[in-house]
């Protein structure tokens, strides 16, 4: 099965800090993604990948950055973080195209105070 | 970009019986709808698919319903145990938009005993 890990799984930041939240996946996926998960909101996509080196914008994005240094890694960088961005971010990778199967890791628990 | 709409946001039901949520999605080129469920405490998992050469589709108790002229697909639960109580999440995925996937707000289901 598909294994995604997240670190940090629980963060408390400051208002204006930077927050780096990192995404390992071992199943050579091509895609990976980054969503939130807020009550009522459901899972919303902030930014995702086709492979190293690309970033794409998702349909939220604004106050977050992405990177994809390598195949296996995907980071969300909040470079200034805000009460609005306390969530659960989930990472998840695919193999890509249309009707591929996510595999989402455990989630991180990020508090903005 | 895609808009998928999930009702009801909160459902129980009685052991044995059936569950039903409903989704609509508004691009007409979206292909895939997939449906993922979260357990309390974990990560959303998907647990059945359809694609859009298709109108049904059953695994086991899983049926879900795709009517692309209405813009509507369904999941429906058959004799409800209290281990399908989760957060469930239905999504629509467009053909040409890669592997992005457009969830929906999410139902919590109970089933009580």
């Amino acid at each position: 099965e598909a294994a995604v890990t997240q670190s940090p799984r629980n963060k408390v930041a400051v208002t204006g800090g930077k927050v780096t939240l990192s995404c390992n996946q071992t199943n050579n996926h091509n895609n990976m993604y980054w969503y939130r998960q807020d009550t009522g909101h459901g899972l919303r996509l902030i930014h995702y990948s086709y492979g190293a080196g690309s970033t794409e914008k998702g349909d939220i994005p604004d106050g977050y950055k992405a990177s994809r240094p390598s195949q296996e890694n995907f980071s969300l960088i909040l470079e200034l973080a805000t009460p609005s961005q306390t969530s659960v971010y989930f990472c998840a990778s695919g193999e890509g195209g249309s009707g591929n199967t996510l595999y989402f890791g455990e989630g991180s628990r990020l508090i903005v105070v | 970009g895609e808009q998928v709409e999930q009702l009801p946001s909160i459902l129980r039901v009685q052991e044995g019986s059936s569950a039903s949520i409903n989704c609509s999605y508004e691009d007409s080129a979206s292909n895939y709808f997939p449906w993922y469920k979260q357990e309390p405490g974990e990560n959303p998992k998907l647990i059945i698919d359809i694609r859009s050469n298709m109108e049904r589709k059953q695994i086991q108790e899983l049926i879900v319903l795709l009517d692309k002229k209405a813009k509507r697909f369904s999941l429906h639960i058959t004799d409800t145990q209290p281990g399908d109580s989760a957060m469930y999440f239905c999504a629509a995925s467009e053909r040409n938009a890669g592997a992005k996937l457009t969830f929906g707000g999410g139902t919590r289901l109970t089933v009580r005993p």
